[in-house]
C-alpha cells in the first residue's frame, strides 16, 4: 500500500525549461511534505519543504506547491539546468507524537534536463 | 565536518552470513533512520531509534536488527542474509523538520 507515489519514473527536460514533478499521497494525516534530491553513489539531499497549511513554497529556482483536497504536491523548477539531472524523492511525515518524524517516500522520478 | 558516515561502502554476501552495517553521525542527532531503497520502491524505513538505547520497527523490519548503544552510533545487523536482501541500504539522522542528513549509502548484494 503504497501511500506516497510519484507515478513518472522519469521526465526529460530541455535545458532552460520547466521541469515540473509530481507526487500524489493518501494518508490525509501527513502534515509536511519534502522534496529530496539524489546523485548516482550518493545519499539523498534536502530540496525543499511545505507545511500542510501553506500552498506553495519558493526557494530560488525550486517552487513546491500543494493541493490538500487533491492530495497532490509538485516540485516545479525554473529554469531547469544540466546539473539537476538526479533523482528526486517526494517524503511526507506523518502528524503526531508517535511519528517521531518519519518519512514515507515515493518511489522517485528520474530527471534528465539535456543541453 | 563528516556528517553521517556509513561502512563498508559495498559488500557482497552468501546467503546466511551474517554483517553488520555500521552508521555514526558526529552532530549529535538524538533520531536516527535506517532505510532501503529498491527499484521502483522508493526508501522505506526499516527501523530508527529516537535516542541511545532506543530502538523500534519501521515498515520493512524483518530479517533485520538494529542497535543504538551510542548516541553517535546506529548498528543494522542481518543475521542470516537473503537474496531478497540485496538493496542499498541508507543510513539517516535528523536535527528538526527539515534536518534529515543522509550517508551516501552501503550497496549490499546477497548471492
Amino acid at each position: 500500500d503504497q501511500q506516497v507515489k510519484q507515478n513518472s519514473p522519469s521526465l526529460s527536460v530541455q535545458e532552460g525549461r520547466i521541469s515540473i514533478l509530481n507526487c500524489d499521497y493518501t494518508n490525509s494525516m501527513f502534515d509536511y511534505f519534502l522534496w529530496y534530491k539524489k546523485y548516482p553513489a550518493e545519499g539523498p539531499t534536502f530540496l525543499i519543504s511545505i507545511s500542510s497549511i501553506k500552498d506553495k513554497n519558493e526557494d530560488g529556482r525550486f517552487t513546491v506547491f500543494l493541493n490538500k483536497s487533491a492530495k497532490h504536491l509538485s516540485l516545479h523548477i525554473v529554469p531547469s539546468q544540466p546539473g539537476d539531472s538526479a533523482v528526486y524523492f517526494c517524503a511526507a511525515r506523518g502528524a503526531g507524537g508517535t511519528s517521531y518524524g518519519k518519512l514515507t517516500f515515493g518511489q522517485g522520478t528520474i530527471l534528465t534536463v539535456h543541453p | 565536518n563528516a556528517g553521517v558516515t556509513q561502512t563498508p561502502k559495498f559488500r557482497v554476501l552468501k546467503t546466511g552470513q551474517s554483517m553488520t552495517l555500521l552508521c555514526a553521525q558526529d552532530m549529535n542527532h538524538e533520531y536516527m533512520y535506517w532505510y532501503r531503497q529498491d527499484p521502483g520502491m522508493g526508501l522505506r524505513l526499516i527501523h530508527y531509534s529516537v535516542g541511545e538505547g532506543t530502538t523500534a520497527k519501521g515498515e520493512v523490519p524483518d530479517g533485520y536488527n538494529v542497535s543504538r548503544l551510542k548516541k553517535q552510533n546506529f548498528l543494522l545487523g542481518l543475521e542470516s542474509a537473503a537474496p531478497s536482501q540485496t538493496s542499498v541500504y541508507f543510513c539517516a539522522s535528523r536535527e528538526g523538520l527539515d534536518g534529515y542528513t543522509f550517508g551516501s549509502g552501503t550497496r549490499l548484494t546477497v548471492v
